[in-house]
């Protein structure tokens, strides 16, 4: 079955840091782009970063831009997302999502996790 | 500047058929789409790409009751035979110049 589970998240501070885990399963995840998408609470969806499948095209909002690291290990079947400097808008259910296409941030997200909770607060 | 445009809430009667809309702002009418559905509580559940020209591709499993389809900017998803599981919000996603997420529209079944 393919499968992306989501973890890490959690309570932080204002100014606090946190990294998130994807769990891959079920496909080859290193031909894959990914991505991070968030959704603050009774928001819709917003795109964060994504990472192509050999880590060498990476892309961020500006809202995230300088904050935070995107990254992958192929050999763990794993994305992560590197959180820093925490504010209180980045309180949200965080997202892995796999892109349908080759080309990074250039396609549909076919696959979805359920998401990992982040609560910015002091 | 690409932005994608939904209304926010939509109904229909149990075995009815609805229509929601997905528009894409000027100078963008050629660009494909994917529709996600988001259960209460859930993930976003990929149902299709939708191209310009309304062919569209479906994600595993989805059922023939979901379609997509086309007309200048704008990209529509029928449900037909709605069913009380269908409660759900709907995402258009775009890309192209980054990835662009529609506001939802909410969808009620009465």
């Amino acid at each position: 079955e393919v499968q992306l589970v989501e973890s890490g998240g959690g309570l932080v501070k204002p100014g606090g840091s946190l990294r998130l885990s994807c769990a891959a399963s079920g496909f080859t995840f290193s031909s894959y782009s990914m991505n991070w998408v968030r959704q603050a609470p009774g928001k819709g969806l917003e795109w964060v970063s994504s990472i192509s499948s050999s880590s060498s095209y990476i892309y961020y909002a500006d809202s995230v831009k300088g904050r935070f690291t995107i990254s992958r290990d192929n050999a763990k079947n794993s994305l992560y997302l590197q959180m820093n400097s925490l504010r209180a808008e980045d309180t949200a259910v965080y997202y892995c999502a796999r892109d349908l296409g080759i080309a990074v941030a250039d396609d549909a997200f076919d696959i979805w996790g359920q998401g990992t909770m982040v609560t910015v607060s002091s | 500047q690409l932005v994608l445009t939904q209304s926010p809430s939509a109904s229909a009667s149990l075995g009815a058929s609805v229509k929601l809309t997905c528009t894409l702002s000027s100078g963008h009418s050629s660009y494909a789409i994917a529709w996600h559905q988001q259960q209460p509580e859930k993930g976003p559940r990929y149902l299709m790409k939708l191209n310009s020209d309304g062919s569209h591709s479906k994600g595993d499993g989805i059922p023939d009751r979901f379609s997509g389809s086309s007309s200048g900017a704008e990209r529509y998803l029928t449900i037909s035979s709605l069913q009380s599981e269908d409660e759900a919000d709907y995402y258009c996603q775009t890309w192209g110049t980054g990835i662009v997420f529609g506001g939802g529209t909410k969808l009620t079944v009465l």
